[in-house]
C-alpha cells in the first residue's frame, strides 16, 4: 500500500490570500488526483494532476483558481488561490495503487478555513 | 457519465448485527472497479473493499464483503458483527478505466450498544 504525506493538516486563512498543499508519496505512482470535501458532502474530483505536463481539470474548476504541479511521480502541490470563505472544504490528495488489485488511497487531509 | 448513488442518508445497526449498505451505479466502460471507503469523524478515508467488475467472485475482506450484482449495477457493502467503531461515514466510489473516480453521497452508520 502506498503512503501519504499531506501537509499542511490544517489552516485558517485569510481572504485573498492563497495556500499550497504538498503531497508526498512513498512510492512512484502513476495516477494522483485532488479531490475537495466541503462540509457534510462527498468527495468531488478537482483534478489529476499528471506528471510532466498540466493538470486535468474536472467542469467547473479551472487551473487559475486551483494551480496544480506535479513535478516527479511521488510528488503533487495544490494551491488554492484568492480564497474565499466558500473554499473552506478538506482537501484530499489520493494515488492509485496497482498492486494487488486497484486501490486508491488517500492522505490525511487538509482542513482549511477561510475567514 | 458515470453516477453513484446512495440511498440511505443514515443508517442504524445493533452492535453485533449485520447491515447492508446500499450502491447502485451507472456507467458506460466496459471495465472498472468499484470500491468502499469508510471516513470516521477524524475525516480520514480508509480503503475497505474493492471489486472489479469483471470478478467473478464477490470480494470480501475480513468482516467486509461487497455484494456485487452486475446486471442489476448494484455493490452493497456488508458488514458483519457491527461493532461501535464501525460507526461513521460511509462512501461508495466508482473508478471506470481507473484514470478518474467519482464518489456517492455517503451513508452515515451508527452502531447501537
Amino acid at each position: 500500500s502506498a503512503v501519504i504525506s499531506q501537509k499542511p493538516s490544517r489552516d485558517i486563512c485569510q481572504r485573498g490570500t492563497s495556500l499550497t498543499i504538498q503531497c508526498q508519496v512513498d512510492s512512484q505512482v502513476t495516477m494522483m488526483f485532488w479531490y475537495r470535501q466541503q462540509p457534510g458532502q462527498s468527495l468531488t474530483l478537482i483534478a489529476t494532476a499528471n506528471q510532466g505536463s498540466e493538470a486535468t481539470y474536472e467542469s467547473g474548476f479551472v487551473i487559475d483558481k486551483f494551480p496544480i504541479s506535479r513535478p516527479n511521480l511521488t510528488f503533487s502541490t495544490l494551491t488554492v488561490s484568492n480564497m474565499s470563505p466558500e473554499d473552506s472544504s478538506i482537501y484530499l490528495c489520493s494515488v492509485l495503487s496497482r498492486g494487488e488489485g486497484e486501490k486508491l488511497f488517500f492522505g490525511s487531509g487538509t482542513q482549511l478555513s477561510v475567514l | 457519465a458515470q453516477k453513484i448513488t446512495q440511498t440511505q442518508p443514515g443508517m442504524f445497526v445493533q452492535e453485533k448485527e449485520a447491515v447492508t449498505l446500499d450502491c447502485t451505479y451507472d456507467t458506460s466502460d466496459p471495465s472498472y472497479g468499484l470500491f468502499w471507503y469508510k471516513q470516521p469523524s477524524s475525516g480520514e478515508m480508509i480503503f475497505l473493499i474493492y471489486q472489479g467488475s469483471y470478478d467473478q467472485q464477490n470480494a470480501t475482506e475480513g468482516r467486509y464483503s461487497l455484494n456485487f450484482q452486475k446486471a442489476r449495477k448494484s455493490a452493497n457493502l456488508v458488514i458483519s458483527a457491527s461493532q461501535l467503531g464501525d460507526s461513521a461515514m460511509y462512501f461508495c466510489a466508482m473508478g471506470g478505466n481507473f484514470n478518474k473516480f467519482y464518489f456517492g453521497s455517503g451513508t452515515k452508520l451508527n452502531v447501537k450498544p
